[in-house]
């Protein structure tokens, strides 16, 4: 069965320093990785996705995470932390024979301090 | 494009009540899938549709049920509301044009509804 686990319910960094959160999954098959974002009071929104291509993945406003089969992980990753970033988090797996279903990981939230 | 749209906003509902959530999926899109994302929590997969009919389905009792129109809106109807049913209700839509997953992998989501129940 596949599974998402996102290590950290809460990060906090400063303006301008590096984002790190971080994921691990489970799957049986080959995955669809995927990280969401989702701003207070609005909708899910996709920062980048993986799926079996490069395992560097560069997503929208600077994220992007590596995918690593032998540590069976998919950190999210970005240089320099910025306000706006300030959101909640979802590292997201899907397989192939699942037919598109989405399995959610519990979500990170990220605090940006000035 | 006006992207995925649900109704209502927010609703607020009694225990044993019935309750319909609407959404429009994103234009050239067929396929709507709905998620219940509890407090704090990670959304949760209820079921897709696909060509008006239930394709998939998780975890969830019968009294969660839908639909799917000829124009790909969908319907979610829950059934003897629980306080447990309190949760924020997504619509999500894609393209799959009968294949086993979303052309292109990606899935679009709307802003929510936010169930209450009392």
């Amino acid at each position: 069965a596949q599974s998402v686990t996102q290590l950290d319910s809460h990060v906090s960094v400063s303006e301008g320093t590096p984002v790190l959160l971080r994921c691990n999954y489970s799957s049986s098959y080959s995955p669809s990785l995927f990280w969401y974002v989702q701003h207070p009071n609005k909708g899910l929104q996709l920062l980048l996705k993986y799926t079996s291509a490069a395992t560097l993945v560069k997503g929208i406003n600077g994220f992007e995470a590596e995918f690593k089969k032998s540590e069976t992980s998919f950190h999210l990753t970005k240089p320099s932390a910025h306000m706006s970033d300030a959101a909640e988090y979802f590292c997201v797996v899907s397989e192939f024979n699942q037919g598109g279903k989405l399995i959610f990981g519990q979500g990170t939230e990220l605090s940006v301090k000035p | 494009d006006a992207g995925v749209t649900q109704s209502p906003t927010h609703l607020i509902k009694t225990r044993g009540q019935q309750v319909t959530l609407r959404c429009s999926p994103k234009s050239g899109h067929d396929t709507v899938s709905w998620y219940q994302q509890a407090l704090g929590q990670g959304p949760q997969f209820i079921f897709q549709y696909y060509e008006e009919e239930e394709r998939q389905r998780g975890n969830f009792p019968d009294r969660f049920s839908g639909h799917q129109f000829p124009n790909y809106s969908s319907e979610l109807n829950v059934n003897a509301l629980l306080l447990g049913d309190s949760a924020l209700y997504l619509c999500a839509s894609s393209f799959v044009e009968g294949a086993l997953r979303p052309l292109g992998d990606e899935q679009f989501f709307g802003p929510g509804t936010r169930l209450t129940v009392l």
